[in-house]
């Protein structure tokens, strides 16, 4: 079983929709969480970190469940610019400094 | 802050041939990583470093790749021979131990084409 899946897409969706996605761990004992963003052609950059009591960065909320070992990113009011690949990473613990990483889902967001 | 600086950007070489990539990480980050991205996967991890020791090249192809980090801070990855396969992003990354956990900063890449 892959540490980390993800549903690859793509979502196409309207601009101003409210898109999600879901991410599934296998290690229960991880305890750090991240969304990444990744541009066509570019490097992946940090979007937002998954507290256990989940968080809110604007249009962005992430949230964890730990009870069924997901992660999840909600997009609200979407824009043309969030159009892009969202990786989710999971840091567990005990494998020394080990990030491992879904295979991303595609987003386009349609005028 | 600078980031994590990586060169070449973009790599075009025959089959056969070596290459080499080059990265930079971020001042103070002990920890320094290679990943390999294709098109429509996530990155996937070929070695790790602690400081100046290689603690996890498991994925690394040994026969044709190479690497090193020598004084724990620069990194250098090679390939030698090139395979058509062998054709992607080459990410290097960089993290630090920090009291609320760690993140992972990425360079923005060396793209390989291999023709």
């Amino acid at each position: 079983r892959k540490e980390v899946e993800q549903d690859p897409g793509p979502f196409n969706v309207p601009e101003g929709a409210t898109v999600a996605f879901n991410c599934t761990y296998s290690n229960s004992a991880s305890q750090s969480f991240f969304w990444y963003r990744q541009d066509c052609r570019k490097e992946p950059k940090l979007l937002m970190s998954v507290y256990s009591s989940g968080n809110e960065d604007g249009r962005f909320t992430a949230q964890l469940n730990r009870a069924s070992q997901y992660i999840s990113l909600l997009i609200r009011d979407s824009k043309l610019s969030d159009s892009a690949t969202y990786l989710c990473v999971v840091f567990p613990p005990y494998t020394g400094n080990q990030f491992y990483f879904g295979t991303g889902t595609s987003l386009t967001v349609i005028p | 802050e600078a980031g994590v600086v990586q060169s070449p950007r973009y790599k075009i070489i025959e089959k056969k041939q070596p290459v080499a990539f080059w990265c930079n990480p971020i001042s103070g980050h002990n920890t320094l990583y290679w990943y390999r991205q294709n098109l429509g996967q996530g990155p996937e991890l070929l070695i790790r470093y602690e400081n100046e020791e290689a603690v996890d090249d498991s994925q690394l192809p040994k026969d044709r790749f190479s690497a090193e980090r020598l004084k724990g801070v620069d990194s250098t990855l090679k390939i030698q021979p090139a395979e058509l396969g062998d054709s992607a992003v080459y990410l290097c990354a960089s993290s630090k131990r920090e009291a609320f956990g760690n993140t992972i900063y990425f360079g923005e890449g060396s793209w390989l084409t291999v023709v």
